[in-house]
């Protein structure tokens, strides 16, 4: 079965540059999160999308956007970055409230 | 605040054992699920159960829950090494207006010692 795809699985940025990060939701499902997972955190909740409009805003930083396109896919875009930014990012999908995420494999941006 | 704290926040077991990681949360919730996450992988969906269930079963794993206690419990018994992952308990928040964003407790580092 498909799963949520997202690209790339790596990226290396200098500060100050900017990265796009790409998901691919499980076809059908209606909602799109993005998580940020710092080296020996706990996932934390940026941002999410409903049918491709922004439903939900965690703690995005302000140079952080987001959108969903009519083909459903996802992109999260960084700019300014900083070493702080450095980090796993997850897409997830899901179909409901009341079914799991299913979540992507990751994006593993270094900031240097 | 969070939604979901666990412990032991890190658990070390012989193969063949039962390993059981805790999960408290704060609010009242729609439903509690458990996701397992290799090192530096992807996290993956083990288990959901709703408010009004109290138990539920999934191959080698058990899941609790108490709501008058908030908490939630997994257990995962006959334990391989193949389990050595870090455990997170999660719930959907619906504060502020949100939709039910997933709310990610600390985790628990299981190391499965062949």
């Amino acid at each position: 079965a498909a799963g949520v795809i997202q690209s790339p699985r790596h990226l290396i940025k200098e500060k100050r540059e900017t990265a796009t990060l790409k998901c691919y939701p499980i076809p059908r499902h209606d909602t799109v999160y993005w998580y940020q997972q710092g080296p020996g955190q706990d996932p934390q909740f940026l941002i999410s999308f409903y049918e491709k409009m922004q439903s939900d805003k965690g703690s995005i930083p302000d140079r952080f956007s987001a959108q969903q396109f009519s083909d459903y896919h996802s992109e999260l875009n960084m700019s300014s970055l900083e070493l702080g930014d450095s980090a796993l990012y997850f897409c997830a999908s899901s179909l409901s409230q009341n079914y799991g995420y299913t979540f992507g494999s990751g994006t593993r941006l270094t900031v240097v | 605040s969070q939604q979901g704290e666990e412990d032991p926040q890190a658990l070390s077991i012989q193969e063949g054992e039962n390993a059981t990681m805790n999960c408290s949360y704060k609010t009242s919730i729609n439903n509690l699920q458990w996701y397992r996450q290799n090192s530096g992988r992807g996290l993956v969906h083990l288990i959901l159960i709703r408010s009004n269930e109290r138990e539920k079963h999934s191959g080698r794993l058990r899941v609790t829950l108490d709501t008058s206690k908030k908490s939630s419990s997994l257990l995962i018994t006959a334990s391989r090494a193949a389990d050595t992952a870090s455990y997170f308990c999660a719930t959907p928040y619906y504060g502020g207006g949100s939709q039910g964003n997933l709310i990610f407790g600390k985790g628990t580092k299981l190391s499965v010692k062949p």
